[in-house]
């Protein structure tokens, strides 16, 4: 059953505090990507990885830090230095990053974080 | 920064209605995508049309591509209490390859 997971579904951060979100995909896709969603709001890139070993930052890399060791994992560390943290964590991936003619994105189910 | 804005921000339709929304740019584009949200879920996509591309067909639904006015149109044919979601434009800059959403429509089907 291919597919992008993300857990947890829920994660409460405590003032000061580092958290990790994790997403994972066996699509084999080469790209990959978090965004945050606000309330009544689009998405927002922070980090975008186009393959292995290699990561770049969105428009709001501020306060996160991710990794991208595995081809099939691109986890999202949300960091103290992030002073507004609560909302709405989505991973997704693409089979490239860079399609002249266009690329598709699939989503995880995403990650709710909220602060303590 | 936002690229594409969608119009209107809510619509209540009853179901077999049909369900228009529009999505406005700013700048050229490579491609321009729709997707779909169901409440506290990830997004679905629906349909992607390039830039030198009028229109596309997908089951019922059916995308228009305006590239001299920088705007499209998603229209939901026959819709249905299921269609009930939040769907956003995307587009693809011509110089990234980067999406950038827009706040999105709410669409309400009631049955």
């Amino acid at each position: 059953d291919g597919g992008i997971t993300q857990s947890p579904k829920y994660l409460f951060r405590k003032e000061g505090q580092n958290v990790t979100l994790s997403c994972e995909q066996n699509l084999n896709h080469d790209a990959m990507y978090w965004y945050r969603q606000d309330p009544g709001q689009g998405l927002r890139l922070i980090y975008y990885s186009q393959i292995v070993n290699d990561f770049q930052k969105g428009d709001i890399a501020e306060g996160y830090s991710v990794s991208r060791e595995k081809k099939e994992s691109f986890p999202l560390t949300v960091t103290s230095a992030q002073k507004n943290p609560t909302a709405f964590y989505l991973c997704a991936s693409s089979i490239v990053f860079d399609r002249p003619d266009g690329e598709t994105q699939y989503f995880g189910p995403g990650t709710r974080l909220l602060v303590l | 920064s936002q690229q594409g804005e969608e119009d209107p921000q809510a619509l209540s339709i009853q179901e077999g209605e049909n369900a228009t929304m529009n999505c406005s740019y700013k700048t050229s584009i490579n491609n321009l995508q729709w997707y779909r949200q169901n409440s506290g879920r990830g997004l679905v996509h629906l349909i992607l049309i390039r830039s030198n591309e009028r229109e596309k067909h997908s089951g019922r639904l059916r995308v228009t591509l305006d590239t001299s006015k920088k705007s499209s149109s998603l229209l939901i044919t026959a819709s249905r209490a299921a269609d009930t979601a939040s769907y956003f434009c995307a587009t693809v800059p011509a110089s990234s390859y980067k999406l950038i959403f827009g706040s999105g429509t709410r669409l309400l089907v009631r049955p």
